[in-house]
């Protein structure tokens, strides 16, 4: 089955910096990444997601790129606010069931 | 917006016990999921139900677990005997239709099993 790792298991930063969190999946049949917020004692919510058609996205702050070749995706979120501190999981799933291997999550902490 | 939601918040329960979780997803949506997260670690997908049916399940849902849709609104998700390793918190999800990839997750019940 798909084994999806996430690096680093906890990022502290300044506010205004930017921050980057890095996974690796295994199963070339993944093709929709999704990453997901989740504060302390809530529901996990989706930030951002890419598609295995395209190598890059933007929503404002935040940026996801896929490499298919390595088998890799990064999530970038550029100045950072305090209310970005939280744990990112980024997953991968393949189409079909969409249904979604986690990573260990990063917590995120932006100091004020 | 629409929002999935889950009942009870909390649930303690002795070990042993059955306990049923219960889940209202999104109304038109045709996809249903059960997911646990142990505290501290990673969302672990436990099962998903499509057209009346399990659809794909986890080797974490083992003879203890058990899904429903008693009615066109509710998804449950039973536990037939809790072990204190069950303690965890427990999302339900719901998806759109097959050409929609977002799941969206409901706030989660928290079992304790003492």
């Amino acid at each position: 089955g798909e084994n999806v790792e996430q690096h680093p298991s906890t990022l502290s930063v300044q506010e205004g910096d930017s921050a980057v969190i890095k996974c690796t999946y295994s199963d070339s049949a993944s093709n929709y990444f999704p990453w997901y917020k989740q504060e302390l004692g809530k529901r996990p919510q989706l930030i951002i997601d890419i598609r295995s058609n395209v190598g890059e996205k933007k929503d404002q702050r935040i940026a996801v790129t896929l490499n298919k070749t390595a088998k890799h995706f990064s999530l970038h979120i550029t100045e950072t606010q305090p209310e970005d501190s939280a744990v990112y999981f980024c997953a991968a799933s393949r189409g079909g069931s969409y249904i979604p291997t986690f990573g260990r999550g990063t917590s995120l902490i932006v100091h004020p | 917006e629409p929002e999935v939601t889950q009942t009870p918040s909390h649930q303690v329960t002795q070990m042993g016990q059955e306990v049923i979780l219960r889940c209202v997803p999104i109304s038109n949506h045709l996809y249903f999921y059960w997911y646990r997260q142990i505290l501290g670690q990673k969302v672990e997908f436990l099962v998903s139900f499509y057209n009346n049916e399990i659809s794909e399940k986890s080797e974490i849902f083992d003879d203890q677990f058990s899904v429903e849709r008693p009615d066109g609104s509710n998804f449950t998700l039973k536990i037939r005997s809790t072990k204190l390793e069950d303690s965890a918190m427990y999302f339900c999800a719901s998806r759109g239709d097959g050409s929609s990839y977002e799941q969206y997750f409901g706030p989660g019940t928290r079992l304790t099993v003492t």
